[in-house]
């Protein structure tokens, strides 16, 4: 089992620049979860998906971030445009239902 | 008020130390417990589930108490190797979010 696949694993960017971020769940896990984490704010839920389909989206902190699910295997988010407080690593996880989510290495983000 | 509290820490213990660890949370209809690890500029692991009747694994053991809503972690004879931050999670209801708390830093000494 490959785990949680990120990509990119380092990120930097321009302020003003658009990002990518990618991840690919473990096959067969039904539920996938972006997160940030910074030091001062610790690991935050930006948005989570169950069967393709965003569930919670409350946690994206504004219009400039969106992700998408188009299909089991695969999930982006981006963020247009970035700004330097976007900088943080964020982690993908994926989980089946009621069990610990398996998480991504994350990709460390870097806005300038 | 946090759904889900921890003591920040760090806790710094000499090697061989046994070393526990509290977290409260919020929501009385919380249904899954679990603790990750999660190592400097790693991702978070699952170190194990949380269950009722409480469960061990090891050098670690996990307890629920559900009336004073907390969970709690014990390591007996800590390792260099356990040095990491421990967070506690919450899910609500299964298909829901799981809800981390901020971790306890753990500093295990020579």
């Amino acid at each position: 089992d490959a785990g949680v696949i990120q990509s990119p694993r380092h990120e930097v960017t321009e302020m003003g620049q658009e990002v990518t971020l990618r991840c690919k769940p473990i096959s067969g896990h039904n539920s996938l979860f972006w997160y940030r984490q910074t030091m001062m704010r610790g690991l935050e839920l930006l948005i989570y998906f169950n069967n393709n389909v965003p569930i919670d989206d409350s946690g994206m902190p504004e219009d400039r971030f969106s992700a998408k699910m188009p299909n089991a295997s695969f999930s982006t988010l981006k963020i247009q445009p970035s700004e330097p407080r976007d900088s943080a690593v964020y982690f993908c996880a994926s989980s089946s239902l009621g069990r610990g989510y398996t998480f991504g290495s994350g990709t460390r983000l870097t806005v300038v | 008020r946090k759904e889900v509290e921890q003591d920040p820490g760090p806790f710094n213990v000499p090697e061989g130390a046994t070393v526990a660890f509290n977290c409260t949370y919020s929501n009385s209809a919380s249904q899954s417990f679990f603790w990750y690890r999660q190592d400097c500029r790693k991702e978070p692991k699952l170190l194990m589930s949380v269950y009722s009747s409480g469960n061990e694994d090891g050098r670690f053991t996990a307890q629920l108490n559900r009336a004073s809503q907390y969970i709690s972690l014990l390591i007996r004879d800590s390792k260099l190797s356990d040095s990491a931050t421990y967070l506690c999670v919450v899910n609500a209801r299964i298909g829901q979010n799981f809800v981390f708390g901020p971790g306890t830093r753990l500093s295990v000494l020579p």
